[in-house]
C-alpha cells in the first residue's frame, strides 16, 4: 500500500524568506502526487499536482514542486513566503486505481514578521 | 456553482446517539469521498463511492455507514456515536478516473464533538 511521510510537523519561516516543505512517498509504480493547503477552519485547496512529464510542477500562489523518483520525494517550494501563506500543507499520493488519495500528516507553516 | 457543500457545519452528540452528515456536489462528479481529520493524523479515508448506488470501505470505516442513492449526494452515518469519533469530517468529490485533469474538490468540513 502507498504511504506518504511529511517529516516536519511545524516549520517557521520569516516573511520574504524561501520555503521548502518535504514529502516522501512509498509506491511501487509511478505515483500521482498532490500538494494541498488548508487555511485555519477551511477545507483543502489544491496547490499543484504531478502526473507525468516535466518533473518540476508549477502551481497556484507562486508554489512549485519537484518530483524526484530516485529519492521518492515531492518537495514543495516557494521563493518568497508571504504572511498569508501561513497554513497547514498536505502532501498526498494517488495509486489505488480508484482515485483515492493517501495523505501525509501535514506540515504547519508559521510565518514570522 | 456551490461546489461541494456539507451539512451541518457543527454538531455535538452524546455517546450512543446517531446522526447523518450530508454531502452534496453540483459538479456532476462520479466519485465521492468521506475523510476524517484528527490533529497530527492528516486526513484518513473513511468510505468512498465510485458512482450512484456504490460504496466502498476506506482506511478507517469502522463505526460508519454510507449511502449514495443520488449521484449528487453522499451520506455518512454514525449509528452509535463514540467519543473516538470526535473529529472534523470532510467530503470530497472528483470526476473519476485519473490523469492530468484529476483533482478532488473538498467541502468546508463538519466539526463533530461526541461527549
Amino acid at each position: 500500500a502507498q504511504s506518504v511521510t511529511q517529516p516536519d510537523i511545524h516549520i517557521t519561516v520569516s516573511e520574504g524568506a524561501s520555503l521548502e516543505l518535504r514529502c516522501n512517498y512509498s509506491y511501487g509504480a509511478t505515483p500521482y502526487l498532490f500538494w494541498y493547503v488548508q487555511s485555519p477552519g477551511q477545507g483543502l485547496q489544491l496547490l499543484l499536482k504531478y502526473f507525468s512529464g516535466d518533473t518540476l510542477v508549477q502551481g497556484i500562489k507562486g508554489f512549485e514542486a519537484e518530483f524526484k523518483r530516485s529519492q521518492s520525494s515531492f518537495n514543495l517550494r516557494k521563493p518568497s513566503v508571504h504572511w498569508s501563506d501561513a497554513a497547514e500543507y498536505f502532501c498526498a499520493v494517488e495509486g489505488s486505481g480508484y482515485s483515492t488519495l493517501t495523505f501525509g500528516k501535514g506540515t504547519m507553516l508559521l510565518v514570522s514578521p | 456553482n456551490a461546489g461541494v457543500t456539507q451539512t451541518p457545519k457543527f454538531r455535538v452528540l452524546k455517546t450512543g446517539q446517531s446522526m447523518t452528515l450530508l454531502c452534496a456536489q453540483d459538479m456532476n462528479h462520479e466519485y465521492m469521498y468521506w475523510y476524517r481529520q484528527d490533529p497530527g493524523m492528516g486526513l484518513r479515508l473513511i468510505h468512498y463511492s465510485v458512482g450512484e448506488g456504490t460504496t466502498a470501505k476506506g482506511e478507517v470505516p469502522d463505526g460508519y455507514n454510507v449511502s449514495r442513492l443520488k449521484k449528487q449526494n453522499f451520506l455518512l452515518g454514525l449509528e452509535s456515536a463514540a467519543p473516538s469519533q470526535t473529529s472534523v469530517y470532510f467530503c470530497a468529490s472528483s470526476y473519476g478516473g485519473t490523469g492530468i485533469f484529476y483533482e478532488q474538490y473538498f467541502g468546508p468540513g463538519t466539526r463533530l464533538t461526541v461527549t
